[in-house]
């Protein structure tokens, strides 16, 4: 069984589109995480939902939309795509929001490339 | 700033050795460590963790060692297999408010030599 999933794997598009990337837990987690992981591999936070609530949102453009229907889905809609947005986007998920030892579980990745 | 870990660089070890990964972390506030596994095509995988107030955690063929005075943290991992060649992730806890913020490292690539 597949704790966290993402889909798509790939996606491949032209700048200027828009497109949304799902992800879904079976963990039964409370918190869910948007991260960016640069061709670098530097991985950074980008938001952080828990109960479908906004906890964290970092200074990321307002073309990103997060959306979570509920507790156990987070959908990242990105809006007129733009060269710079090609990266691998990563969902994660933990029981908690806090807590000092709330360990982060991840999906496979989306690989984004803007053509 | 925030700042774990700046570079990426390559460890190449021959299989059997024992190899060490180093990470320096930039918050003093932070009590709590997590390293991460990440092959390739794949999300990042917990490895182990450690408290603030320990200094050295040991897992299976892994042990964490975690210097506060000089911000420092290392994975040592036993007898390396070429299944452990991949990109690992030194990470802090930080606490904002009662949510947690993952900060990561840039991570460093283990190559396992047969």
């Amino acid at each position: 069984d597949t704790a966290v999933s993402q889909t798509p794997k790939y996606l491949v598009t032209q700048m200027g589109n828009d497109k949304s990337i799902k992800c879904e837990q079976n963990l039964g987690h409370d918190t869910m995480y948007w991260y960016k992981q640069d061709s670098k591999k530097f991985l950074k936070i980008m938001f952080s939902y828990n109960n479908k609530e906004l906890i964290i949102n970092e200074t990321v453009p307002n073309r990103f939309s997060p959306k979570s229907p509920d507790k156990a889905h987070l959908n990242l809609h990105i809006n007129s795509l733009e060269l710079g947005d090609s990266a691998v986007y990563f969902c994660a998920s933990s029981l908690l929001a806090g807590g000092s030892q709330e360990t982060q579980y991840f999906g496979p990745g989306t690989r984004l490339l803007v053509l | 700033g925030e700042s774990v870990g700046l570079h990426l660089p390559t460890l190449s070890v021959q299989e059997g050795d024992n190899s060490i990964i180093n990470c320096a972390y930039s918050n003093s506030a932070s009590d709590y460590f997590i390293w991460y596994k990440q092959e390739s095509g794949k999300g990042p995988q917990f490895i182990i963790d450690i408290r603030s107030n320990m200094d050295k955690r040991q897992g299976q063929r892994v042990t964490v060692l975690l210097n506060k005075t000089v911000k420092h943290l290392s994975l040592q991992i036993a007898a390396t297999q070429p299944g452990d060649s991949a990109v690992y992730f030194c990470a802090e806890i930080i606490s904002l408010g009662g949510y947690n913020k993952l900060i990561f490292g840039a991570g460093t690539r283990l190559a396992v030599h047969p």
